[in-house]
């Protein structure tokens, strides 16, 4: 079985497009995350969401705005997409917020604006 | 200063090799230290919780310094199969539970 899922694997758009990426984790943690991973391969963290409420919020512009609509889902959507939005989106999920604890990662979201 | 340094390597190793990477971190009051694998256009997945104490699974040995504020990664008798990218990442204290990453150092194991 999946732990944390992401839909969908690949998006490749146009520039100015408005997009939706959406993760859901059956593991029953507490706190998910958005990641993204640019082309030089680093992961950084862009949001956290604890049993549906916003925890961490990173310097991201205000074109990403991610919505949980329940603790297994973390959705981001994505405004006026610009080139530079190319990169690998992350999905990852953990027991306890604050704490330690293992984050589980999805398969990531190739996102290509062209 | 990045809060966390990997040496991006690449490290290309022949089979059987011993190879370490180390992971520097800023913060001290990074709390909780991890490795993570990542292969090629996939996720990453935890290797190795980093204690304190050093810890070992199989042939992967991890440790961390405070007092230098870096943390290592062992890998003995190298196999083909642990060719990917290792990630150390580093979690804070008070910073609801983020992980900050390493770039990564990216391991190739020849024949």
């Amino acid at each position: 079985d999946t732990a944390v899922s992401q839909t969908p694997k690949y998006l490749v758009t146009q520039m100015g497009n408005d997009k939706s990426i959406k993760c859901e984790q059956n593991l029953g943690h507490d706190t998910m995350y958005w990641y993204k991973q640019d082309s030089k391969k680093f992961l950084k963290i862009m949001f956290s969401y604890n049993n549906k409420e916003l925890i961490i919020n990173e310097t991201v512009p205000n074109r990403f705005s991610p919505k949980s609509p329940d603790k297994a889902h973390l959705n981001l959507h994505i405004n006026s997409l610009e080139l530079g939005d190319s990169a690998v989106y992350f999905c990852a999920s953990s027991g306890i917020a604050g704490g330690p604890e293992t984050q589980y990662f999805g398969p990531g979201t190739r996102l290509l604006v062209l | 200063r990045k809060e966390v340094e990997q040496d991006p390597g690449p490290f290309n190793v022949p089979e059987g090799a011993t190879v370490a990477f180390n992971c520097t971190y800023s913060n001290s009051a990074s709390q909780s230290f991890f490795w993570y694998r990542q292969d090629c256009r996939k996720e990453p997945k935890l290797l190795m919780s980093v204690y304190s104490s050093g810890n070992e699974d199989g042939r992967f040995t991890a440790q961390l310094n405070r007092a230098s504020q870096y943390i290592s990664l062992l890998i003995r008798d190298s196999k083909l199969s642990d060719s990917a990218t290792y990630l150390c990442a580093v979690n804070i204290i008070g910073l609801g539970g983020k992980l900050i990453f390493g770039q990564g150092t990216e391991l190739s194991v020849k024949p």
